[in-house]
Protein backbone atom coordinates (compact mmCIF):
# COMPACT_ATOMS: atom_id res chain seq x y z
CA UNK A 1 0.00 0.00 0.00
CA UNK A 2 0.90 3.54 -0.11
CA UNK A 3 3.74 5.02 2.42
CA UNK A 4 4.80 8.44 3.18
CA UNK A 5 8.09 8.47 4.40
CA UNK A 6 9.30 11.45 6.21
CA UNK A 7 13.21 12.81 6.78
CA UNK A 8 14.55 13.56 9.32
CA UNK A 9 12.92 11.28 11.83
CA UNK A 10 13.84 13.79 14.45
CA UNK A 11 16.10 16.87 14.29
CA UNK A 12 17.71 18.94 17.65
CA UNK A 13 18.56 22.74 16.14
CA UNK A 14 19.57 25.53 17.95
CA UNK A 15 17.20 28.38 18.23
CA UNK A 16 17.33 30.79 15.23
CA UNK A 17 18.21 28.51 12.53
CA UNK A 18 16.64 27.31 9.54
CA UNK A 19 14.67 23.59 9.60
CA UNK A 20 14.24 21.64 6.29
CA UNK A 21 12.31 18.47 6.19
CA UNK A 22 10.57 16.56 3.40
CA UNK A 23 8.22 13.80 2.52
CA UNK A 24 8.17 11.32 -0.07
CA UNK A 25 5.51 8.95 -1.18
CA UNK A 26 5.40 5.71 -3.31
CA UNK A 27 2.54 7.34 -5.47
CA UNK A 28 1.67 10.74 -7.18
CA UNK A 29 -0.39 12.87 -4.98
CA UNK A 30 -2.26 15.95 -6.48
CA UNK A 31 -2.54 16.97 -2.40
CA UNK A 32 0.22 17.56 -0.08
CA UNK A 33 -0.68 18.79 3.95
CA UNK A 34 1.60 19.87 6.41
CA UNK A 35 0.44 19.22 10.31
CA UNK A 36 2.36 20.12 13.60
CA UNK A 37 1.11 18.53 16.42
CA UNK A 38 2.32 19.67 20.29
CA UNK A 39 2.38 17.22 22.91
CA UNK A 40 -0.85 16.29 23.89
CA UNK A 41 -2.81 17.84 21.31
CA UNK A 42 -4.10 17.14 18.05
CA UNK A 43 -2.32 17.74 14.53
CA UNK A 44 -3.13 21.00 13.24
CA UNK A 45 -3.08 22.15 9.60
CA UNK A 46 -0.17 24.45 9.03
CA UNK A 47 -0.13 24.00 5.20
CA UNK A 48 -1.94 22.92 2.15
CA UNK A 49 -0.61 22.28 -1.21
CA UNK A 50 -2.78 21.54 -4.38
CA UNK A 51 -0.60 21.43 -7.54
CA UNK A 52 2.59 20.32 -8.56
CA UNK A 53 5.50 23.13 -7.97
CA UNK A 54 3.01 25.10 -5.64
CA UNK A 55 5.23 27.09 -3.20
CA UNK A 56 3.15 28.31 -0.29
CA UNK A 57 4.09 30.22 3.00
CA UNK A 58 2.39 31.04 6.44
CA UNK A 59 4.18 33.34 8.46
CA UNK A 60 7.95 31.51 9.24
CA UNK A 61 6.45 28.03 7.24
CA UNK A 62 7.17 27.67 4.02
CA UNK A 63 6.11 24.33 1.81
CA UNK A 64 6.42 23.25 -1.89
CA UNK A 65 4.79 20.39 -3.46
CA UNK A 66 7.61 18.56 -5.55
CA UNK A 67 7.99 18.62 -9.13
CA UNK A 68 7.75 14.44 -9.52
CA UNK A 69 3.76 15.31 -7.54
CA UNK A 70 5.94 12.35 -4.83
CA UNK A 71 7.52 14.28 -2.79
CA UNK A 72 7.01 17.73 -0.65
CA UNK A 73 9.66 19.75 1.46
CA UNK A 74 8.65 21.82 4.24
CA UNK A 75 10.93 24.68 5.77
CA UNK A 76 10.80 27.00 8.57
CA UNK A 77 12.69 29.98 8.65
CA UNK A 78 14.42 31.41 12.62
CA UNK A 79 13.46 28.45 14.55
CA UNK A 80 11.91 29.45 18.22
CA UNK A 81 10.99 27.21 21.25
CA UNK A 82 6.90 27.08 20.30
CA UNK A 83 8.10 25.57 16.95
CA UNK A 84 9.27 22.53 19.00
CA UNK A 85 6.75 19.31 18.15
CA UNK A 86 5.88 16.34 15.50
CA UNK A 87 5.15 17.72 12.23
CA UNK A 88 3.45 15.37 9.46
CA UNK A 89 2.36 15.38 5.88
CA UNK A 90 -0.30 13.74 4.72
CA UNK A 91 -1.41 12.70 0.97
CA UNK A 92 -4.80 12.06 -0.51
CA UNK A 93 -5.40 7.74 -0.17
CA UNK A 94 -8.88 6.84 -1.69
CA UNK A 95 -11.93 9.24 -1.60
CA UNK A 96 -11.54 11.62 0.91
CA UNK A 97 -9.17 9.94 2.81
CA UNK A 98 -5.74 11.15 3.62
CA UNK A 99 -2.63 8.96 4.91
CA UNK A 100 -0.05 10.37 6.74
CA UNK A 101 3.47 9.84 7.11
CA UNK A 102 5.57 9.16 10.39
CA UNK A 103 6.63 12.47 11.50
CA UNK A 104 9.47 14.57 11.97
CA UNK A 105 10.35 15.13 15.89
CA UNK A 106 11.67 18.85 16.33
CA UNK A 107 13.53 20.03 19.48
CA UNK A 108 14.87 23.45 19.58
CA UNK A 109 17.59 24.49 22.22
CA UNK A 110 17.48 27.42 23.82
CA UNK B 1 -15.84 29.00 18.01
CA UNK B 2 -15.04 26.14 20.29
CA UNK B 3 -13.08 23.00 18.67
CA UNK B 4 -13.31 19.33 18.77
CA UNK B 5 -13.97 18.23 22.11
CA UNK B 6 -13.08 15.03 23.25
CA UNK B 7 -13.38 12.79 26.86
CA UNK B 8 -12.21 11.58 28.76
CA UNK B 9 -8.31 12.71 27.58
CA UNK B 10 -6.86 9.84 29.05
CA UNK B 11 -8.00 6.37 30.44
CA UNK B 12 -6.42 3.33 31.70
CA UNK B 13 -8.19 -0.42 31.65
CA UNK B 14 -7.31 -3.91 32.36
CA UNK B 15 -7.54 -5.91 29.41
CA UNK B 16 -10.71 -7.28 28.04
CA UNK B 17 -12.85 -4.25 29.67
CA UNK B 18 -14.87 -2.50 27.74
CA UNK B 19 -13.90 0.97 27.25
CA UNK B 20 -15.94 4.35 25.63
CA UNK B 21 -14.79 7.42 24.27
CA UNK B 22 -16.81 10.56 23.51
CA UNK B 23 -16.65 13.46 20.70
CA UNK B 24 -18.42 16.43 19.79
CA UNK B 25 -17.70 17.85 16.40
CA UNK B 26 -17.26 21.85 15.41
CA UNK B 27 -20.94 23.07 15.24
CA UNK B 28 -21.84 22.81 11.70
CA UNK B 29 -19.24 19.93 10.83
CA UNK B 30 -21.17 17.39 8.66
CA UNK B 31 -17.93 15.24 8.58
CA UNK B 32 -16.70 13.03 11.29
CA UNK B 33 -13.57 10.77 11.52
CA UNK B 34 -12.05 8.55 14.13
CA UNK B 35 -8.42 8.06 14.03
CA UNK B 36 -5.76 5.86 15.63
CA UNK B 37 -2.80 7.14 16.87
CA UNK B 38 0.43 4.72 17.96
CA UNK B 39 2.99 6.09 19.71
CA UNK B 40 5.69 7.37 17.46
CA UNK B 41 3.15 7.18 14.17
CA UNK B 42 0.80 9.43 12.28
CA UNK B 43 -2.79 9.34 12.18
CA UNK B 44 -4.68 6.23 10.47
CA UNK B 45 -8.43 6.40 10.27
CA UNK B 46 -10.62 4.09 11.65
CA UNK B 47 -13.67 5.16 10.14
CA UNK B 48 -15.52 8.35 8.71
CA UNK B 49 -18.96 9.73 9.39
CA UNK B 50 -20.93 11.88 6.90
CA UNK B 51 -23.97 13.08 9.22
CA UNK B 52 -25.14 9.90 10.68
CA UNK B 53 -24.02 7.62 7.81
CA UNK B 54 -21.04 5.60 8.14
CA UNK B 55 -19.47 6.35 4.81
CA UNK B 56 -16.09 4.24 5.41
CA UNK B 57 -15.20 1.59 7.72
CA UNK B 58 -13.00 -0.19 6.27
CA UNK B 59 -10.22 0.23 9.04
CA UNK B 60 -12.45 -0.22 11.78
CA UNK B 61 -11.53 -3.82 13.16
CA UNK B 62 -15.27 -4.61 13.40
CA UNK B 63 -14.91 -8.00 16.02
CA UNK B 64 -14.27 -5.61 18.80
CA UNK B 65 -14.26 -1.89 17.63
CA UNK B 66 -18.06 -0.41 17.26
CA UNK B 67 -18.57 3.45 16.77
CA UNK B 68 -21.98 5.32 15.87
CA UNK B 69 -23.18 9.03 15.44
CA UNK B 70 -26.74 8.70 15.94
CA UNK B 71 -28.16 12.17 15.50
CA UNK B 72 -25.33 13.18 13.24
CA UNK B 73 -23.52 15.39 15.85
CA UNK B 74 -21.39 13.66 19.06
CA UNK B 75 -19.98 10.41 18.16
CA UNK B 76 -18.85 7.70 20.20
CA UNK B 77 -16.60 4.77 19.44
CA UNK B 78 -16.18 2.01 21.66
CA UNK B 79 -13.68 -1.15 22.14
CA UNK B 80 -15.51 -4.30 23.73
CA UNK B 81 -12.92 -6.06 24.66
CA UNK B 82 -9.88 -4.03 24.90
CA UNK B 83 -6.67 -5.79 23.91
CA UNK B 84 -2.84 -4.79 25.32
CA UNK B 85 -2.37 -3.56 21.70
CA UNK B 86 -5.34 -1.03 21.72
CA UNK B 87 -3.09 1.45 24.47
CA UNK B 88 -3.18 4.18 21.86
CA UNK B 89 -4.17 7.58 20.96
CA UNK B 90 -7.66 7.95 19.43
CA UNK B 91 -8.34 11.09 17.68
CA UNK B 92 -11.59 12.51 16.73
CA UNK B 93 -11.47 15.35 14.10
CA UNK B 94 -14.27 16.86 11.98
CA UNK B 95 -14.75 19.21 8.73
CA UNK B 96 -17.91 21.09 7.41
CA UNK B 97 -17.81 18.31 4.36
CA UNK B 98 -15.86 16.25 2.62
CA UNK B 99 -13.44 16.94 -0.21
CA UNK B 100 -9.68 17.83 -0.63
CA UNK B 101 -10.11 21.72 0.52
CA UNK B 102 -12.04 20.95 3.52
CA UNK B 103 -9.65 21.25 6.39
CA UNK B 104 -10.06 19.03 9.11
CA UNK B 105 -10.12 19.98 12.71
CA UNK B 106 -8.86 17.30 14.75
CA UNK B 107 -9.57 17.44 18.77
CA UNK B 108 -6.89 16.26 21.59
CA UNK B 109 -7.50 13.16 21.79
CA UNK B 110 -8.29 10.39 24.35
CA UNK B 111 -5.14 8.25 25.46
CA UNK B 112 -5.74 4.56 26.22
CA UNK B 113 -3.68 2.29 28.17
CA UNK B 114 -4.59 -0.87 28.80
CA UNK B 115 -2.82 -3.04 31.33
Amino acid sequence: GQQLNQSPQSMFIQEGEDVSMNCTSSSIFNTWLWYKQDPGEGPVLLIALYKAGELTSNGRLTAQFGITRKDSFLNISASIPSDVGIYFCAGPSGTYKYIFGTGTRLKVLA
Amino acid sequence: EAGVVQSPRYKIIEKKQPVAFWCNPISGHNTLYWYLQNLGQGPELLIRYENEEAVDDSQLPKDRFSAERLKGVDSTLKIQPAELGDSAVYLCASSRGEGPGETQYFGPGTRLLVL
